[in-house]
């Protein structure tokens, strides 16, 4: 079946570009989603990319997709203290109902 | 405010209750979620409602019962719960259309614990 990783943990200083990244398996992937989740809160798209293209820029974030290698990053520029969350990493198959596979999560943590 | 609104926020039951979670969503869309979240488990996807459809995860034990009375609420049924329930239960919606994105709309969350 599918499946998606993720390290488990990223520590980034104020001012300095994160990196999060993600891998999966389904060669199918139509879309590849990144979701935030604060404490206490249920989980944000932040942005998404469709499957053909290899770049996503959105003001800070830029997601970079490696269609050949599976893989898929966020790069947070400039970032702040209130990009401290969850991080996740996500993949549909639209052509199969839109069900979604999430990745465990990067807890992102923003010192000053 | 995301649009999707989840009743109670934190329930504490014990394994003999029966009690229910509320998820409405406000933003007119076709289709509703519910998730659970663990602790060292990836987001598992429960029960889908789209378009009068039920899907189910065939791995989710009988005693979580969802009931998708119209397209804007739905409920998270339980009864006899164990303590390895106890997590947190997202519920979500989006307007899906074959072929496009999954954009899912998510709900604060309801923190289970069963004692």
């Amino acid at each position: 079946g599918e499946d998606v990783e993720q390290s488990l943990f990223l520590s980034v200083r104020e001012g300095d570009s994160s990196v999060i990244n993600c891998t999966y398996t389904d060669s199918s992937s139509t879309y590849l989603y990144w979701y935030k989740q604060e404490p206490g809160a249920g989980l944000q798209l932040l942005t998404y990319i469709f499957s053909n293209m290899d770049m996503k820029q959105d003001q800070r974030l830029t997601v970079l997709l490696n269609k050949k290698d599976k893989h898929l990053s966020l790069r947070i520029a400039d970032t702040q203290t209130g990009d401290s969350a969850i991080y996740f990493c996500a993949e549909s198959e639209g052509a199969a109902g839109n069900k979604l596979t999430f990745g465990g999560g990067t807890r992102v943590l923003v010192k000053p | 405010e995301t649009g999707v609104t989840q009743t109670p926020r934190h329930l504490v039951m014990g394994m003999t209750n029966k009690k229910s979670l509320k998820c409405e969503q406000h933003l007119g869309h076709n289709a509703m979620y519910w998730y659970k979240q663990s602790a060292k488990k990836p987001l598992e996807l429960m029960f889908v409602y789209s378009l009068e459809e039920r899907v189910e995860n065939n791995s989710v034990p009988s005693r979580f019962s969802p009931e998708c009375p119209n397209s804007s609420h739905l409920f998270l049924h339980l009864h006899t719960l164990q303590p390895e329930d106890s997590a947190l239960y997202l519920c979500a919606s989006s307007q899906r259309k074959q072929g496009r994105a999954e954009k899912l709309f998510f709900g604060s969350g309801t923190q289970l614990s069963v004692l």
